[in-house]
């Protein structure tokens, strides 16, 4: 069974850039069955999907980030790797990482999350 | 973006109970629409896929139905460990977005 694991600083100063990775095991990252995705929560909010990489460098992001999300796979540690620059106070957030599989685009496995406070 | 938008916002239910939780998109998207329940502190886990399609594993007193803008999760007889957060997320068109979500309590 696959799982997801993030892994990252706890802790993010205002304007710096936030770097987490999900290190997936059970499966290869390098499959063209999946889509890897960052998914986030702020404390007692909804959930917001950040963006996506697929097997080959294809990725996609949530326009509301501004372009500040990048999203990057290294195929030999089979991991993906989140960085958000610039960040503020509103990107306090549970960091989640997920799966997507098949024709349907919902999340089938996640990590347990990761906890980013933005804060000097 | 497309909007979901969840209600209520909570429910107090007892065990053995009836619920439904309602998502209404802010266009069409067909049946392009999952459900997840999220315990405390935990990630989400995916319910139901495709509006009324069962992931796998998760049990059958769960059911989705609804296609265009209106979709509803029934738990036909509410369980102890049924007392989660309940979220609907759009798969029509990026960016996938999430309803607001809704949170079943206990009576």
């Amino acid at each position: 069974q696959v799982q997801l694991q993030e892994s990252g600083p706890g802790l993010v100063k205002p304007s710096q850039t936030l770097s987490l990775t999900c290190t997936v095991s059970g499966g290869s990252i390098s499959s063209g069955s999946y889509y890897w995705n960052w998914i986030r929560q702020p404390p007692g909010k909804e959930l917001e999907w950040i963006g996506y990489i697929y097997y080959g460098g294809k990725t996609d992001n949530n326009p509301s980030l501004n372009g500040r999300a990048t999203i990057s796979m290294n195929t030999s540690k089979n991991q993906f790797s989140l960085m958000l620059s610039s960040v503020t106070t509103a990107d306090t957030a549970v960091y989640y990482c997920a799966r997507k599989s098949g024709n349907n685009w919902f999340f089938d496995f996640w990590g347990q999350g990761t906890m980013v406070t933005v804060s000097s | 973006d497309i909007q979901m938008t969840q209600s209520p916002s909570s429910v107090s239910a007892s065990v053995g109970d009836r619920v439904t939780i309602s998502c209404r998109a802010s266009q069409g998207i067909s049946s392009w629409l999952a459900w997840y329940q999220q315990e405390s502190g935990k990630a989400p886990k995916v319910l139901i896929y495709a509006a009324s399609n069962l992931q796998s594993g998760v049990p059958s007193r769960f059911s989705g139905s609804g296609s265009g803008t209106d979709f509803t999760l029934t738990i036909s007889s509410l369980q102890p460990e049924d007392f989660a957060t309940y979220y609907c997320q759009q798969a029509k068109s990026f960016p996938l977005t999430f309803g607001g979500g809704t949170k079943v309590e206990i009576k």
